[in-house]
């Protein structure tokens, strides 16, 4: 069964400071993988997508790695700011036309 | 640019009543797509449009049916609304499928069912 697992659920950091948010996965066959933020009561935002030869992507202060072999993503937030405040979404998905399996999320909170 | 465009924002539905969520996206995507979102839990597929003209269904389709009225619109219709439909509904598009393409969402229906 293909299943994103993220660590951790949930995270308070100050404004300011660095993280890094994680995503396993079991997906089969692997096409691509995305990062997605959602601010609460809002659509999810596309933050970055990788695909299989691709092992890191940067989109301003968010920079997302891929390990294949491992089948680890990681997203790093740098110089983290209030508006930062958010879940942030892995998505896998597999070689296909439908089938997308997103992540549970980890809620970013960014604290003054 | 309004992207993809949901309506109602919010609805409150008794057990048995039907609706329609109304779904419009102004970027030419070929392909949408209906997500529910549950507390705890990923976004789930409920149907999909490849193309206009067709319509498939995806991890969740019980309960629900589409319609893609055109290129712009795929709606979503409860027939006889439940409480385990009480969730977050999304309507998403891409410009041909998803292999590499980047998913666009609408700002989501807030749907309870008492």
């Amino acid at each position: 069964k293909n299943q994103v697992e993220q660590s951790p659920q949930s995270l308070i950091i100050l404004e300011g400071k660095n993280c890094t948010l994680q995503c396993n996965y079991t997906v089969s066959p692997f096409s691509n993988l995305r990062w997605y933020k959602q601010d609460t009561g809002r659509g999810p935002v596309s933050l970055t997508i990788m695909t299989f030869s691709e092992n890191t992507k940067s989109n301003g202060r968010y920079t997302a790695t891929l390990d294949a072999d491992t089948k680890q993503s990681s997203l790093h937030i740098t110089a983290s700011q209030l508006s930062d405040s958010a879940s942030y979404i892995c998505v896998v998905s597999a070689s296909g036309y439908s089938t997308l399996t997103f992540g549970k999320g980890t809620m970013l909170l960014v604290s003054p | 640019n309004a992207g993809v465009t949901q309506t109602p924002k919010f609805q409150v539905l008794k057990t048995g009543q039907s609706m329609t969520l109304q779904c419009a996206q102004d970027m030419n995507h070929n392909s949408m797509y209906w997500y529910r979102q549950d507390p705890g839990m990923g976004l789930r597929l409920i149907y999909y449009s490849a193309s206009e003209g067709t319509t498939d269904k995806g991890e969740v389709p019980n309960g629900y049916n589409v319609s893609r009225l055109n290129k712009r619109e795929f709606s979503l219709r409860l027939e006889s609304a439940a409480p385990s439909q009480t969730s977050v509904y999304f309507c998403a598009s891409s410009p041909a499928g998803l292999a590499g393409n980047t998913i666009y969402f609408g700002e989501g229906s807030w749907l309870t069912v008492v």
